[in-house]
This record gives C-alpha cells, sequence and structure tokens, in this order.
C-alpha cells in the first residue's frame, strides 16, 4: 500500500521544539521529503533524507527515519511564529512517484 | 532549484466547460508531474507527464477527462475537460530536476473554482 500518515494538528510554544511525525506502508520508498505549505502558497521542499539515512540535521530541522518501523519524524529547534504551517511528508517509490501524507498543521503560539 | 511557472494561477470557470493549465520550467528536467489538492486535503497525483508520448495515469484519474501535453523537457500542460464544481482545486506542476534527482519542486499551482 502508498498510505502515509500524520496527526492532523500540532500547537507548540515558539520558542520550544516542534516533532512532526509521520508513518508510512511502502517499503519501496527510496527518498522521504518533508515539504512545507502556508496558507495560500505553493509548496516549499524543506528537507529529504535517503532511505538508507537514519538521521538528517539542516539548521533547525533534524530529521529522523527509522525504516524498520516505517516512521519518520521532523524536528523543528526553536520554532518561531513563521514556522507556522501545514507540514506534508512524502515518499517516493517506484517510477519515482512521489505520494503525500495527510498533512500537518502546526500553529506556534507566541 | 528549478523555478517553475503556472498559468493561470487561478480561474473561475462554468460548468461544462475546459480550461487548460500550463506549467513552465526555467531549466530541463527529467520527470514532470501533476498533482490536484482539494481543499483542505493533502495532494493526489493525477499522472506523469511523459516527453513525447502519452501521460501516465493514476488510478482514477483518465485521459478524456484530464488530457496532458508534453512537447519538450521544460513545458507541460494540462486540460480539465467538462468541469463540474468537484473539479474546483488547486492543481500543482511539479518536476524532479536533471542536475539533482532527488529532489522534488512545486510550482506554484493553479487554483480552480467550478461554479
Amino acid at each position: 500500500g502508498e498510505d502515509v500518515e500524520q496527526s492532523l494538528f500540532l500547537s507548540v510554544r515558539e520558542g520550544d521544539s516542534s516533532v512532526i511525525n509521520c508513518t508510512y506502508t511502502d517499503s519501496s520508498s527510496t527518498y522521504l521529503y518533508w515539504y512545507k505549505q502556508e496558507p495560500g502558497a505553493g509548496l516549499q521542499l524543506l528537507t529529504y533524507i535517503f532511505s538508507n539515512m537514519d538521521m538528517k540535521q539542516d539548521q533547525r530541522l533534524t530529521v529522523l527515519l527509522n525504516k524498520k518501523d516505517k516512521h519518520l519524524s521532523l524536528r523543528i529547534a526553536d520554532t518561531q511564529t513563521g514556522d507556522s504551517a501545514i507540514y506534508f511528508c512524502a515518499h517516493r517509490g517506484g517510477y519515482q512517484k512521489v505520494t503525500f501524507g495527510t498533512g500537518t498543521k502546526l500553529q506556534v503560539i507566541p | 532549484s528549478a523555478v517553475i511557472s503556472q498559468k493561470p494561477s487561478r480561474d473561475i470557470c462554468q460548468r461544462g466547460t475546459s480550461l487548460t493549465i500550463q506549467c513552465q520550467v526555467d531549466s530541463q528536467v527529467t520527470m514532470m508531474f501533476w498533482y490536484r489538492q482539494q481543499p483542505g486535503q493533502s495532494l493526489t497525483l493525477i499522472a506523469t507527464a511523459n516527453q513525447g508520448s502519452e501521460a501516465t495515469y493514476e488510478s482514477g484519474f483518465v485521459i478524456d477527462k484530464f488530457p496532458i501535453s508534453r512537447p519538450n523537457l521544460t513545458f507541460s500542460t494540462l486540460t480539465v475537460s467538462n468541469m463540474s464544481p468537484e473539479d474546483s482545486s488547486i492543481y500543482l506542476c511539479s518536476v524532479v530536476g536533471l542536475a539533482d534527482n532527488n529532489e522534488q519542486f512545486f510550482g506554484p499551482g493553479t487554483r480552480l473554482t467550478v461554479l
């Protein structure tokens, strides 16, 4: 199957860390992505991780991958109000097709 | 990263009409895709636009409803035919770059409202 599940909503206080979780079922995934979508805007690629890695860090973003459990997470350190958006995880499977998760709406409280 | 533009950015159309959406990329890309994002929903892949041949459609999408062209490596069109209100969505073009085929980028989207 190609289901990708995320929790729908996350609320954090400014300055705290946010952790957004994602689970997927397709074991043939090669790359896993995190995208950010602000209201009325397009999709911004934040970061991605290759399936043979277990961690990737990029400034305030840390991606953790547990391939055995098919679990992906995105940690945002020192969360700011500008981080408020919907975050989609996605994975690339066969024929380079990318399947998206349901999206997590992150609300940052000042 | 590839810069992707889409035209129109938004449109309001009448039921039964058709709309063609254009996607232009500033560099040659290997793969081009069309996605749909219905209000409050995630993205769903409509089809892979193949250069010089018929597009590859996902389950639930057919060529008669969503004809796609891709005449070269930087341009593609998606037509939404015989529209109904259920077709109201954001339609997004997406590409995988030649320079780094690990990254997949998205255009700004075309917001379509069908009355």
